[in-house]
């Protein structure tokens, strides 16, 4: 069983709201993703870190923004939520040390923005 | 970044046939990993494969690594319904290796 825990599972949320999604690892992992996935469809990279005080943009764009000021913790902030941010978010992290780069993911953050 | 083309996009099977999954890469790669995700489910890591025509079995499961370590394939032998999900390859790239991109992944579906 892997330790890293989102928070929430499943979120319905006005548009214009601000939200933090929370992502949190207690592997000690180095770095550390944020993917956005739609119901049966592939997994786009959005954020990554690899290590603290580090986060870099993945490959699709996103209006999310990210902090890493503590190894274990991720989260992820949405100023002002739209319909079109509806989908379901996956935090993972992984160990830069050596070859091993498992990731290791969350139960994912299901959000409806109405 | 780098790039990944995974194939097929779905394939259905009856329960005892064999599938097999591919990902191809137009540059060469350090390593490749793959992952399963059950529906409703998060992935979960499979295996990674780093030596030049590598094979590794788990199982009914059999992961290649090509000579030119630019595609690898994944073979599933007499499929049962327990592997229905999604499929997906995933490649380190950036500057230290640090990104994780996936392939769009093939969806496996199994009648009984």
């Amino acid at each position: 069983e892997a330790d890293i825990y989102q928070t929430p599972r499943y979120l319905v949320i006005g548009t214009g709201k601000k939200i933090t999604l929370e992502c949190s690892q207690t592997m000690g992992h180095d770095k550390m993703y944020w993917y956005q996935q739609d119901p049966g469809m592939e997994l786009h990279l959005i954020h990554y870190s690899y290590g603290v005080n580090s986060t870099e943009k993945g490959d699709l764009s996103s209006e999310s923004t990210v902090s890493r000021i503590r190894t274990e913790h991720f989260p992820l902030t949405l100023e002002s939520a739209r319909p079109s941010h509806t989908s379901q978010y996956l935090c993972a992290s992984s160990s830069r040390a050596g070859m091993n780069t498992e990731a290791f993911f969350g139960q994912g953050t299901r959000l409806t923005v109405v | 970044g780098q790039q990944v083309m995974q194939i097929p996009q779905y394939q259905h099977v009856q329960e005892g046939e064999d599938f097999t999954t591919y990902c191809n890469s137009s540059t060469t790669l350090s390593n490749i990993q793959w992952y399963k995700q059950r529906p409703g489910g998060h992935p979960v890591f499979l295996i990674q494969l780093v030596k030049s025509g590598e094979v590794k079995k788990q199982k009914r499961l059999t992961f290649q690594f090509g000579e030119a370590k630019k595609n690898s394939s994944l073979h599933i032998t007499a499929t049962q319904t327990t592997d229905v999900g999604t499929y997906f390859c995933a490649v380190n790239s950036g500057g230290s290796n640090y990104k994780l991109t996936f392939g769009k992944g093939t969806l496996l579906t199994v009648n009984p």
